[in-house]
């Protein structure tokens, strides 16, 4: 059983950058693509991005200027940057995995809110 | 971008009674693998989403038998037997067919 766990600063200033990190617990690291997906207050929900273990990304065209999802996999760990924030970027950001060979987004971070205010 | 269509946004529903959910994407959702990339997902209260149906129909691990998806291509149903209290929170559809996956808007579901 995949159990993911995330961090990260969650009152940021406009223009500042939004650091989290995502460690996962159980399961084969290098089986899952590892992503992010966000969910603005009150709203719905948007796909960020994904890495796999070898580093290979894709991103949301509406976000690819500013984001960038990073691996670490001597740490079983994966990062989201997004700079620089505003305040349409304030929401509830969530690290998610699935595995190769689609059997759906099966692991779930806690989520972490995160606000930008001046 | 494949844009992913709810409907309703809304939904009481009596315990015990049936429930149904539908989602429509602006492409087909049909691979050339046979497989209608088509998930469904349930975010509780104050809960991270979890997975419910994966391929269109196929149920996750854990999910019980009450709740069934359906469809091709364009169409796709989510069907609840009997609701329990326990089913409530906004239910999700997502596409994962095509960079970047989209999700539905959400069909908030509470029990009368």
């Amino acid at each position: 059983q995949v159990q993911l766990q995330q961090w990260g600063a969650g009152l940021l200033k406009p223009s500042e950058t939004l650091s989290l990190t995502c460690a996962v617990y159980g399961g084969s690291f290098s089986d899952h693509y590892w992503s992010w997906v966000r969910q603005p207050p009150g709203k719905g929900l948007e796909w960020i991005g994904e890495i796999n273990h070898r580093g290979t990304t894709k991103y949301n065209p509406s976000l690819k200027s500013r984001v960038t999802i990073s691996v670490d996999t001597s740490k079983n760990q994966f990062s989201l940057s997004l700079t620089p924030v505003s305040a349409a970027d304030a929401a509830l950001y969530f690290c998610a995995g699935y595995v190769g060979g689609w059997k759906g987004v099966d692991c779930w971070g806690q989520g972490t809110l995160v606000t930008v205010s001046s | 971008d494949i844009v992913m269509t709810q409907s309703p946004l809304s939904l009481p529903v009596t315990p015990g009674e049936p429930a149904s959910i539908s989602c429509r994407s602006s492409q087909s959702l049909l691979h050339n693998n046979g497989h209608n990339y088509l998930d469904w997902y349930l975010q509780k209260p104050g809960q991270s989403p979890q997975l419910l149906i994966y391929l269109g129909s196929n149920r996750a691990s854990g999910v019980p038998d009450r709740f069934s998806g359906s469809g091709s291509g364009t169409d796709f149903t989510l069907k609840i037997s009997r609701v329990e209290a326990a089913d409530v929170g906004v239910y999700y559809c997502m596409q994962a067919l095509q960079i970047p996956y989209s999700f539905g808007q959400g069909t908030k579901l509470e029990v009368k």
